[in-house]
């Protein structure tokens, strides 16, 4: 059964990077949509982006337009978030989601178990 | 920007029945939104209860419903438990990406 394996967490300044993994263990995704989506400490969650990794192409909402990078490696099943230009407001966790391919219907059936990122100074 | 828009918190009492709905800040939820619905419960990722506006995930009891009501979706709990105290989130297809609702804090009591 296909498990959505995140990195671990991380601690960065403000100011600077961080690239978060998730990797489809059991199996792959390469045609599959993986999103990610954040949580804020007590908020609720808040769609980043998208790809298809068999498509490479990604597409972002509007919020995070210019600071997200999404991408993946097809070869190893692995998606990637990276977001730029850290502040305080984006320690959040950060997650992975799978929307099916075949699957008509837009949803999640499947989400990793988050990363923690923590922008301190 | 459309907003995605939920009740911030609801109270139900054991064994009784709850609607939770999710609405747009402007235009009406349809079908062609793919309305889905998943719960949190603290430090844990979220689970999905409902997908395509009334479709449960495998294994969701029977006890959780989705449909649209008027120009919402909506999710209702019959026989509410205590272990349905969680928080719920409704999530609109949007064509260029996905929206997710502020949530619903459920508390069983």
């Amino acid at each position: 059964q296909v498990q959505l394996v995140q990195s671990g967490a991380e601690v960065k300044k403000p100011g600077s990077s961080v690239k978060v993994s998730c990797k489809a263990s059991g199996g792959t995704f390469s045609s599959d949509t993986i999103s990610w989506v954040r949580q804020a400490p007590g908020q609720g969650l808040e769609w980043m982006g998208r790809i298809i990794p068999i498509l490479g192409m990604p597409n972002y909402a509007q919020k995070f337009q210019g600071r997200v990078t999404i991408t993946a490696d097809k070869s190893t099943s692995t998606a990637y978030m990276e977001l730029s230009s850290l502040r305080s407001e984006d320690t959040a966790v950060y997650y992975c989601a799978r929307k099916l391919t075949g699957d008509p219907y837009w949803y999640f059936d499947l989400w990793g178990r988050g990363t923690l990122v923590t922008v301190s100074s | 920007q459309t907003v995605v828009t939920q009740e911030p918190s609801f109270s139900v009492s054991p064994g009784g029945t709850v609607t939770l709905t999710c609405g747009l800040s402007s235009g009406s939820v349809s079908t062609d939104y793919y309305p889905s619905w998943y719960h949190q419960t603290p430090g844990q990722a979220p689970r999905t209860l409902i997908y395509n506006t009334d479709t449960r995930s495998s294994g969701v009891p029977d006890r959780f419903s989705g449909s649209i009501l008027g120009n919402k979706a909506a999710l209702t709990i019959t026989g509410a438990q205590a272990d349905d105290e969680s928080a719920y989130y409704c999530v609109l297809y949007m064509g260029s990406g996905m929206a997710f609702g502020g949530g619903t804090k459920l508390t069983v009591l």
